[in-house]
């Protein structure tokens, strides 16, 4: 079946510690996407990209890093610089095409991320 | 800059009635497109609607369907015959029509709970 594949499902950080998410998707889904959800919060957009090799920051970027080497493959690196990355952390895609961005998002599961 | 606002931090509504959760937005955009997603306890989101700025027609998707009032900047989320599986939250999110990707902006949610 077609997805997106999100893993680890759960992830611990050390102070001081890189951390890499990762995000697989097999839609063939031209952009891809990072959310960050706190308890009782929306989703904040972390960064995007909407085709490969080519990435923009959402509005809290900071203290995150991305790559899009692959079509499939969006992973999100949690750097030392972010001093709260305890959250819930959703990868998303779509189509992206199209000049009307009418076209839905597909979400993975989810990685939660807390502080040792 | 677009803004999403739920005012109603939970709802409780009985098995086999309908329920409205409200969403309203602000943007200085002419074409945007709005959508709502539901969250389960295990985290996915699952998308569930869409309505265009430029759609005359409120939308509908099976049991649910969206109260679009463009000149109150409204898109409240109906559910008709709530079934025990609707009890999740749900997100309100709207994205601007320009670009090829969609980037989404949220609301905080509302707690739906579905009881016997």
């Amino acid at each position: 079946d077609g997805g997106i594949t999100q893993s680890p499902k759960y992830l611990f950080r050390k102070e001081g510690q890189n951390v890499t998410l990762s995000c697989e998707q097999n839609l063939n889904h031209d952009a891809m996407y990072w959310y960050r959800q706190d308890p009782g919060q929306g989703l904040r957009l972390i960064y995007y990209s909407q085709i490969v090799n080519d990435f923009q920051k959402g509005d809290i970027a900071e203290g995150y890093s991305v790559s899009r080497e692959k079509k499939e493959s969006f992973p999100l690196t949690v750097t030392s610089a972010q001093k709260n990355p305890t959250a819930f952390y959703l990868c998303a895609s779509s189509t992206g095409q199209g000049y009307y961005s009418n076209q839905p998002q597909h979400f993975g599961d989810g990685t939660r991320l807390s502080i040792l | 800059a677009q803004k999403i606002t739920q005012t109603q931090p939970g709802m409780f509504v009985q098995e086999k009635e309908a329920v409205t959760l409200d969403c309203t937005y602000d943007t200085s955009d002419q074409s945007y497109g709005l959508f709502w997603y539901k969250q389960p306890s295990s985290g996915e989101m699952i998308f569930l609607i869409y309505q265009g700025s430029y759609d005359e027609q409120n939308a509908t998707e099976g049991r649910y369907s969206l109260n679009f009032q463009k000149a109150r900047k409204s898109a409240n989320l109906v559910i008709s015959a709530s079934q025990l599986g609707d009890s999740a939250m749900y997100f309100c999110a709207m994205s601007p029509a320009t670009g090829t990707a969609s980037k989404l902006t949220f609301g905080t949610g509302t707690r739906l709970q579905v009881t016997l």
